[in-house]
This record gives structure tokens, C-alpha cells and sequence, in this order.
């Protein structure tokens, strides 16, 4: 069975700081997806990664795809409040955009 | 645009009822997809639907079914509702079943609450 691992799960942070959220997943996959969910909202997609190596970044965030370690990271640069949110990554390994998604990580981010 | 629009947004049942939750797809998508998230966990799949065909499927009992409409838009099923049925449910819309640059956009879900 297809395991999607988060870590941390809980995340508490200064504003200004730099912190990664790491993913790991159990098969091979070359598609990799980052979602970020407002509590009571839907999910609101970040970046998509479809090759090994690929590197997205917008605004703050900066994500990363290593899929020979099957390992993506989700980088935080000087965290403001607004970041605030659980931030999901999601593995599809039938090329349908059938998700399966990690545990989540929860980020709030003190002024 | 409106996107994905899901129905209706709260919802509250007793157990053993049954529920239909309401989805249309983002514009011009042919690909629906539906998800259980329940409180602090991650979605998990339920199942997939296109050609108004149901392609993939997750690890849900039966009790959960659905339906896709010509015009793509979907409903899911659930029979004999439990409380352990209480969840956020997304549905998520893609275009063409295995395309390998499709994006999918997820509705603003719908909230089940059994009692």
C-alpha cells in the first residue's frame, strides 16, 4: 500500500525564519503536488512537480522533487502570518490525478 | 469561470439515512473525482468517474456510490450512514482521465455530520 508521509506534522514558527517540510512517499512517482488548506476551506493548489529535479518557487515558498529518493521538500523563507495553514503534498502514481495525500503538516507562524 | 461548485455545503443526517452530495466541474473538464477528509487527516480517494463511468476506485465499502452525468457533473452516494461517515467531502475535477499535465481543482467540499 501507497504510504505519503509528512513531517513534521505540527509546525510552529517565528515570523522571519526559514523552515522545510519534507515528504516522503512509498512507490515511484514522477508526479508531485502541494496543496495548502485554510481550516473549514478547500484545497488550494500550490505547485505541481512532474520530473525528478524539478524546482517551483512562488513568493515565499519553494518546493523540490527528488524522486529517486522519493522524497519532496516544501521550503518556508522568512515566514510571514499569512502563511499560516496546513500544507498537504499528494503522490499520483496512475497518471489519473488520483491523490494520495499525506497526513498534513499544520503551520502557524507567530508574529 | 466558476470553477468546481459542490452542493450543498453543510449537511446534517442521522445514521442509517442516506445522502446525495452534488458536484459540477471546472469548465471545460471531463473528470471527476471524489474525496473523504476527515478532521485533522488528509483527503483520501474515494473513487473517480469519466465517460460517465466510474474508472478507479479507493478502499470504501460499497455503501458508497456514484453517478456521472453527460454534462460531467457527478453526485456521490452514501447508504446506511455511520457516524465515522462525518467528513468533509471534496470533489475534484481534471481533464481527461489519464493525462500527464492535467491539473485538477478541488470544490470548496461539502460538510457531512452524522448523528
Amino acid at each position: 500500500e501507497l504510504k505519503v508521509e509528512q513531517n513534521p506534522l505540527f509546525l510552529s514558527m517565528q515570523e522571519g525564519k526559514n523552515y522545510t517540510i519534507y515528504c516522503n512517499y512509498s512507490t515511484t512517482s514522477d508526479r508531485l503536488y502541494w496543496y495548502r488548506q485554510d481550516p473549514g476551506k478547500s484545497l488550494e493548489s500550490l505547485f505541481v512537480l512532474l520530473s525528478n529535479g524539478a524546482v517551483k518557487q512562488e513568493g515565499r515558498l519553494m518546493a523540490s522533487l527528488d524522486t529517486k529518493a522519493r522524497l519532496s521538500t516544501l521550503h518556508i523563507t522568512a515566514a510571514v502570518h499569512d502563511l499560516s495553514a496546513t500544507y498537504f503534498c499528494a503522490v499520483d502514481i496512475i497518471t489519473g490525478n488520483q491523490f494520495y495525500f499525506g497526513t498534513g503538516t499544520s503551520l502557524t507562524v507567530i508574529p | 469561470d466558476a470553477g468546481v461548485t459542490q452542493s450543498p455545503t453543510h449537511l446534517i443526517k442521522t445514521r442509517g439515512q442516506q445522502v446525495t452530495l452534488r458536484c459540477s466541474p471546472k469548465s471545460g473538464h471531463d473528470t471527476v473525482s471524489w474525496y473523504q477528509q476527515a478532521l485533522g487527516q488528509g483527503p483520501q480517494f474515494i473513487f473517480q468517474y469519466y465517460e460517465e463511468e466510474e474508472r478507479q476506485r479507493g478502499n470504501f465499502p460499497d455503501r458508497f456510490s456514484g453517478h456521472q452525468f453527460p454534462n460531467y457533473s457527478s453526485e456521490l452516494n452514501v447508504n446506511a450512514l455511520l457516524l465515522g461517515d462525518s467528513a468533509l467531502y471534496l470533489c475534484a475535477s481534471s481533464l481527461g482521465q489519464f493525462s500527464m499535465n492535467t491539473e485538477a481543482f478541488f470544490g470548496q467540499g461539502t460538510r457531512l455530520t452524522v448523528v
